[in-house]
């Protein structure tokens, strides 16, 4: 069974580009959270997705950044514009389903994308 | 709203120590704390789960305990090895997400 798989592992974007990370979740998970950490931080949770639904999105920036979780197909966490600032390791996790339908509480992480923006 | 700290922020010690790395959080109402280890540039490996139900739990020279009322976690390692040399990163879940420290770098010197 693959564990959480993200691609790529490492991302060069030039200020003003897009950048685009993809997750795919564990085999049966359906539950899929992304986390940044900043250099010198700790891992920071942006967004909480469950296939084609966003749940929570208290931790990510107003501005730039959007997530999806398809149908069909991975995550995508996608940062518009991208500042130097965003130059961060993201993370991806995922969860299963308990049988009420909620997230079970233990996350599965992936080894994340390096983003580092010129 | 919920704050972990982990101290020390970095350890150093020889080889064959046994250490304890500490975690504590300000809210008790937690689901349950997670221990991770991260090497430098890789990914999150996940070292112990408590839920919050339990006080410890332990992986071969790993034990990891949980004081909930007191809001702390210490991570026990016996015998510590060079191999052991990584970020320690505390976890507590309680709600959506999974709240974590700033982690404790451990360097073991042989």
């Amino acid at each position: 069974n693959a564990g959480v798989m993200q691609n790529p592992r490492h991302l060069v974007r030039r200020r003003g580009q897009e950048a685009r990370l993809r997750c795919s979740p564990m085999k049966g998970h359906s539950h899929v959270y992304w986390y940044r950490q900043l250099p010198e931080e700790g891992l920071k949770f942006m967004v909480y997705l469950q296939k084609e639904n966003i749940i929570d999105e208290s931790g990510m920036p107003k501005e730039r950044f959007s997530a999806e979780f398809p149908k069909e197909g991975p995550s995508i966490l996608r940062i518009q514009q991208v500042v130097r600032g965003d130059s961060a390791a993201y993370f991806c996790a995922s969860s299963p389903t308990m049988s009420g339908g909620q997230a079970k509480n233990i996350q599965y992480f992936g080894a994340g994308t390096r983003l580092s923006v010129l | 709203k919920q704050e972990v700290t982990q101290i020390p922020a970095a350890l150093s010690v020889p080889e064959g120590e046994n250490l304890v790395l500490n975690c504590s959080f300000t809210d008790s109402a937690i689901y349950n704390l997670q221990w991770f280890r991260q090497d430098p540039g890789k990914g999150l490996t996940s070292l112990l789960l408590i839920q919050s139900s339990q006080r410890e739990q332990t992986s071969g020279r790993l034990n990891a305990s949980l004081d909930k009322s007191s809001g702390r976690s210490t991570l026990y390692i016996a015998a510590s090895q060079p191999g052991d040399s990584a970020t320690y990163l505390c976890a507590v879940g309680a709600g959506t997400a999974l709240i974590f420290g700033k982690g404790t770098t451990l360097s073991v010197s042989s």
